[in-house]
């Protein structure tokens, strides 16, 4: 499968833990967004990174959520001391150049708080 | 700020009819349009694009419009089957990076 993929597929965190979720972007693409999606409502851009670099992230809050793109390895996004306000769907996109287009996204991590 | 809208937030269709879906968009430097489906539990799969020096594109059973004038988008299926029920999302990309902002979804439901 060369699609985005992400996980995990569902976390689960009581209020205060960290959550920490990976993406692994289509093989050869170099550009990775992160989106939220909380229960019929449509996704919300958070950030968009290139390798080491981020690149935009004004969708992000300021405080406990960072988000990483290794140079080897996936990327990651980590949302510390988790509040149940955080309890969404996480979505992580990839595409293969800066040219406007398509956006190949994965299938989603759920995150529960308790 | 600059948004992408619908209008209709369920849309319920008799299979084998056609569908329209509308979206609305505010940016007029936007030259990049995009649906997509969400089934539940599923992301997002793209389904068609169009690029602002169109005004139509065609794909298997789907059409998208854009009319730059008055700043709309649709999605046009034709013979709506079962398969088709998910939620519609419109997006749109004004070239600053590659980011898309999406629209609040309509959803499709397809009556046997």
């Amino acid at each position: 499968n060369a699609g985005v993929m992400q996980n995990p597929r569902h976390l689960v965190r009581r209020r205060g833990q960290e959550a920490r979720l990976r993406c692994s972007p289509v093989k050869g693409h170099s550009h990775v967004y992160w989106y939220r999606q909380l229960p019929e409502e449509g996704l919300k851009f958070m950030v968009y990174l290139q390798k080491e670099n981020i690149i935009d992230e004004s969708g992000m809050p300021k405080e406990r959520f960072s988000a990483e793109f290794p140079k080897e390895g996936p990327s990651i996004l980590r949302i510390q001391q988790v509040v149940r306000g955080d309890s969404a769907a996480y979505f992580c996109a990839s595409s293969p150049g800066t040219r406007t287009g398509e956006l190949f996204f994965g299938e989603g991590s759920r995150l529960t708080v308790l | 700020g600059e948004s992408v809208g619908l209008h209709l937030p369920t849309l319920s269709v008799q299979e084998g009819d056609n569908s329209i879906i509308n979206c609305a968009y505010s940016n007029s430097a936007s030259d990049y349009f995009i649906w997509y489906k969400q089934e539940s539990g599923k992301g997002p799969q793209f389904i068609i694009d169009i690029r602002s020096n169109m005004d139509k594109r065609q794909g298997q059973r789907v059409t998208v419009l854009l009319n730059k004038t008055v700043k709309h988008l649709s999605l046009q299926i034709a013979a709506t089957q079962p398969g088709d029920s998910a939620v519609y999302f419109c997006a749109e990309s004004n070239n600053a990076g590659n980011m898309l902002t999406f629209g609040g979804g309509t959803r499709l439901m397809v009556k046997p």
